[in-house]
C-alpha cells in the first residue's frame, strides 16, 4: 500500500496558488518527501522534494509540518498548464527504490 | 545535462510475442527503477536495478524481466506478451536524492 494519502481531485482558478495536501502519517525519520505530476500520457515530472525544512524551486514550494505527517505542495500563480495528476509519495534517497505510487491528485485549473 | 531517455516509446505486439524496452539513464545515476502504469491499476513498481544487480522487485509474473548493464543502461523483457501487458512502461534514473522518469514506452498488445 502507498504511504501516502491525497485527495482525489482539486479545482483552481488560474492565476490563485494551488494548495495540494497529501498526508504520511507513518513516514520514517529517513525518508524524503517528493512530488511529481504527471500530464496525460507522459512520464511523471519531477517537482520538488524535501525531508524536513520548507523547500522552494522555479516550480512550486513544498511546505513539510514540524512533525513531518503532511506536507503541501504550493504553486504559486496556477496556469492552465499545471493541469495534471500530482503524485506525492516518500522514498529514502539513496536506498533501493521501490515506490509506491498512491493515485495522486487530480488538479483542474479553471479559467 | 540530457534526461531519461527510453526506447522505442511506442510498439505494438501481439499475444505471445516478447517485447525488450530499453532506458538509458541520466549520466552518473546508476539506479534504474522500472514501472507499469495502466488505468486500472495506476502506476506499479517492477523492479529495480543497482550496478548491474536486481536490487528490488515489484509482485509481477517471471515473464517480466530486466537486466542492466555496466553502463547503467537498463533493458525490461517481457515474455508471452498478454493482453493485459498492454500500457505505458516508465524507468526511472536515480542518485542519491535524484530521481528522474523517462517518457516511457507505450505498449500495446493486440
Amino acid at each position: 500500500d502507498a504511504k501516502t494519502t491525497q485527495p482525489p481531485s482539486m479545482d483552481c482558478a488560474e492565476g490563485r496558488a494551488a494548495n495540494l495536501p497529501c498526508n504520511h502519517s507513518t513516514i520514517s525519520g529517513n525518508e524524503y518527501v517528493y512530488w511529481y505530476r504527471q500530464i496525460h500520457s507522459q512520464g511523471p515530472q519531477y517537482i520538488i522534494h524535501g525531508l524536513k525544512n520548507n523547500e522552494t524551486n522555479e516550480m512550486a514550494s513544498l511546505i513539510i509540518t514540524e512533525d513531518r505527517k503532511s506536507s503541501t505542495l504550493i504553486l504559486p500563480h496556477a496556469t492552465l498548464r499545471d493541469t495534471a495528476v500530482y503524485y506525492c509519495i516518500v522514498r529514502v534517497a539513496g536506498r533501493d527504490d521501490k515506490i509506491i505510487f498512491g493515485k495522486g491528485t487530480r488538479l483542474h485549473i479553471l479559467p | 545535462k540530457a534526461g531519461v531517455t527510453q526506447t522505442p516509446r511506442y510498439l505494438i505486439k501481439t499475444r505471445g510475442q516478447q517485447v525488450t524496452l530499453s532506458c538509458s539513464p541520466i549520466s552518473g545515476h546508476r539506479s534504474v527503477s522500472w514501472y507499469q502504469q495502466t488505468p486500472g491499476q495506476g502506476l506499479q513498481f517492477l523492479f529495480e536495478y543497482f550496478s548491474e544487480t536486481q536490487r528490488n522487485k515489484g509482485n509481477f509474473p517471471g515473464r517480466f524481466s530486466g537486466r542492466q548493464f555496466s553502463n547503467s543502461r537498463s533493458e525490461m523483457n517481457v515474455s508471452t506478451l498478454e493482453l493485459g501487458d498492454s500500457a505505458l512502461y516508465l524507468c526511472a534514473s536515480t542518485r542519491g536524492s535524484e530521481q528522474y522518469f523517462g517518457p516511457g514506452t507505450r505498449l500495446t498488445v493486440t
